[in-house]
């Protein structure tokens, strides 16, 4: 079945670090793919997306380019600051998706220190 | 509109009780989902609602839990006799619209402990 691998966590930067967030799916077809984020104490947000090869997803300084040849989504972000702690999951949903459920990956724990 | 919301947040129960959770999607969104998601994991799913029925439903869904869309908007989930390893956070999302779909709307999540 489809599936989601993240790099695991956590990650400790320095604000202003390069922040790289591994993300690799197994699917058949060509899935969408997802980046949400989950604050302390909240629900999971939409981050960036991405629906088919070569597409550049992007939001608030974050990016991420779906890689067919790779199977690859990673994030990345050039400069993270301390509001960008957080976890971050990368999902996927089928192709031909007609509203059934996301596949989530497990998350990575990030922690930005002033 | 204020987005998904649920309730309780929290909620803190005795192994053997019984509990319900509410969900109240997003006004006209026809699709409701149910997800947990323990510590360190991601989201999985429970079960999902095309307005008032039920399409699918995971085998992690066992038959202590039973959720219900009456009238196709807000939605409930009840677990039976809770066991400890019930013990994570229920989320919910909602989506609405026509294929293509996009993006799952969550709620902030109710945490439930099993002591």
């Amino acid at each position: 079945g489809d599936s989601v691998t993240q790099m695991e966590g956590p990650v400790t930067l320095s604000e202003e670090a390069f922040l790289t967030i591994n993300c690799t799916y197994t699917a058949t077809g060509y899935p969408s793919l997802f980046w949400y984020v989950q604050y302390p104490g909240e629900g999971l947000q939409l981050l960036l997306k991405a629906t088919k090869a070569d597409d550049k997803g992007s939001n608030k300084g974050f990016e991420a380019t779906y890689r067919k040849e790779t199977t690859s989504f990673h994030l990345e972000k050039g400069s993270v600051q301390v509001s960008d702690s957080a976890v971050y999951f990368c999902a996927l949903s089928p192709d031909g998706w007609d509203g059934q459920n996301f596949v989530f990956g497990p998350g990575t724990r990030l922690s930005v220190l002033p | 509109d204020t987005g998904v919301s649920q309730n309780p947040r929290h909620k803190i129960t005795k192994r053997g009780q019984n509990v319900t959770f509410r969900c109240d999607p997003i006004s006209e969104h026809n699709r409701l989902y149910w997800y947990r998601q323990t510590l360190g994991q991601g989201p999985e799913f429970l079960t999902y609602f095309q307005n008032e029925a039920q399409l699918e439903k995971s085998r992690l869904l066992s038959d202590r839990f039973s959720a219900e869309r009456p009238k196709g908007s807000f939605s409930t989930l009840e677990i039976q006799r809770t066991e400890q390893g019930d013990s994570a956070m229920y989320l919910c999302a909602s989506l609405g619209g026509v294929p293509p779909y996009n993006e799952q709307f969550f709620g902030p999540g109710t945490r439930l402990t099993v002591l």
